[in-house]
């Protein structure tokens, strides 16, 4: 049973570029959640994704913006990319909406470190 | 969610038994208490959570205190490979409309030493 994977592991770009980061949930899970985690910091939430849809969204511009596919992956797309944007991106599945439980534990990802030249 | 407060960083000896303290005194009656650890440059791994109950699995024990304000991750026998940040979260249970963002503080950084 595979967990969270994550592509790419590294990625180099310029300010300015844009940059999207990928994620497969773990087998049976059908929620991703996407965190930014700066050097030195605990992880950030950026936002979350269930049927397809946005669901909750954290303190991030709308130059970060995602996309869920109907097998349950996802997409981590930043456009215009600062400086400051270099950190690690996770991911992280878990099993939701439909149970009022707190046993729907999120599992993370690897994560795709992104530095920003 | 109610936010937590964790030393730093501490020692603990190969071994011995490693306690890790939060202190959560605004946790609401439904919030539960969530630890994670993540060793260096990977993601966190869910270790353990729970409501108001001791909770044991097999990597960790918690316990919550009974007024809930504060709470202790106990790994009983530290190995070197248990060197990484351990992250204290609280939050509500799930619902249809909020739902399981989890976070994360600075954490306490755990180093075992030999």
């Amino acid at each position: 049973d595979a967990g969270v994977t994550q592509s790419p592991t590294h990625l180099i770009k310029t300010r300015g570029q844009q940059v999207t980061l990928r994620c497969s949930p773990k087998s049976g899970h059908d929620t991703v959640s996407w965190y930014q985690q700066a050097l030195g910091q605990g992880p950030q939430f950026i936002f979350q994704y269930y049927e397809e849809e946005e669901r909750q969204r954290g303190n991030f511009p709308d130059r970060f913006s995602g996309h869920q596919f109907p097998n349950y992956s996802s997409e981590l797309n930043v456009n215009a990319l600062l400086l400051g944007d270099s950190a690690l991106y996770l991911c992280a599945s878990s099993l939701s909406y439909g149970l009022t439980s707190s046993t729907d534990t999120q599992y993370f990802g690897p994560g795709t470190r992104l530095t920003v030249l | 969610d109610a936010k937590t407060t964790q030393p730093t960083s501490m020692d603990c000896a190969e071994g011995r038994a490693a306690n890790l303290p939060c202190n959560h005194s605004t946790i609401s009656g439904n919030e539960y208490v969530y630890w994670y650890r993540q060793i260096h440059s990977q993601g966190p791994q869910y270790i353990i959570h729970g409501l108001k109950n001791n909770e044991t699995n097999e990597m960790a024990s918690l316990i919550i205190t009974e007024d809930r304000k504060s709470s202790t991750l106990i790994l009983p026998h530290a190995t070197l490979r248990d060197t990484a940040v351990y992250y204290c979260i609280v939050r509500v249970p799930p619902d249809s409309y909020n739902n399981n963002d989890m976070r994360f503080g600075a954490g306490t950084r755990l180093t075992v030493k030999p």
